[in-house]
């Protein structure tokens, strides 16, 4: 079935270290959006990306979605003890209108 | 209401004991998703609701599970003979096809303990 790949599992950064999590799926996306946990927490909606190409910012936050819209990328600048939670991300494949999500990325950050 | 709601918060029953989850979606999101998440894993996905189309269910793990919703509004998830791999945190998303299409919005959660 049509699937969302997320990468790494997890991973463990000091803090002021940068931070990069990657999304791929085999079939073209719609539309791909980001979503954070904290723990204990639910997933909030970050942001979504719809065109080839685009990149957003937020923050120390930088969103990117792929030319062939098949991937993007999370990546934190500097990271801060307040980023620490899981990163997911989600997307519709073109014709659908089901969003998937991906495995998630678990982020620790070590002061 | 403003937001997903779902209840109980916290439910803790007995192995072998039925169980009904309720979530509240936000007014006018005709897209409702049920996930399980287990502690420290990702998001496992159950059910989908969109209008009055036939549900993907492909996420159901056995027949002991089952969900229901009559058009937009309210869905319930039931589990029957519950086991102790069941317990989670059963979250419930809903969201709208038109505007901010296909973003979910969360409820809080539902903690399920089986003992």
């Amino acid at each position: 079935g049509q699937q969302v790949m997320q990468i790494p599992q997890y991973q463990h950064v000091q803090e002021g270290e940068d931070f990069t999590t990657y999304c791929n799926s085999s079939t073209t996306l719609s539309n791909i959006q980001w979503y954070k946990q904290r723990p204990g927490g639910h997933p909030v909606f970050l942001i979504q990306l719809v065109k080839s190409g685009e990149v957003k910012k937020q923050k120390r936050l930088t969103f990117q979605f792929g030319e062939a819209k098949k991937n993007s990328s999370l990546h934190i600048t500097a990271t801060q003890t307040t980023d620490v939670g899981t990163y997911f991300c989600a997307g519709t494949h073109t014709g659908g209108f089901k969003t998937i999500f991906g495995a998630g990325t678990r982020l620790f950050v070590k002061a | 209401g403003a937001g997903v709601s779902q209840s109980p918060s916290n439910k803790v029953t007995e192995k072998g004991k039925d169980v009904e989850l309720r979530c509240d979606p936000i007014s006018g999101h005709t897209a409702l998703y049920w996930y399980r998440q287990r502690l420290g894993q990702g998001l496992e996905f159950l059910i989908y609701f969109q209008g009055n189309s036939a549900p993907d269910k492909s996420g159901l793990p056995s027949d002991r599970f089952s969900a229901e919703r009559t058009g937009e509004s309210v869905s319930t998830l039931t589990i029957q003979r519950t086991q102790q791999e069941d317990s989670a945190v059963y979250l419930c998303a809903s969201s709208s096809r038109t505007a901010a299409k296909n973003i979910q919005y969360f409820g809080a959660g539902t903690r399920l303990s089986v003992l």
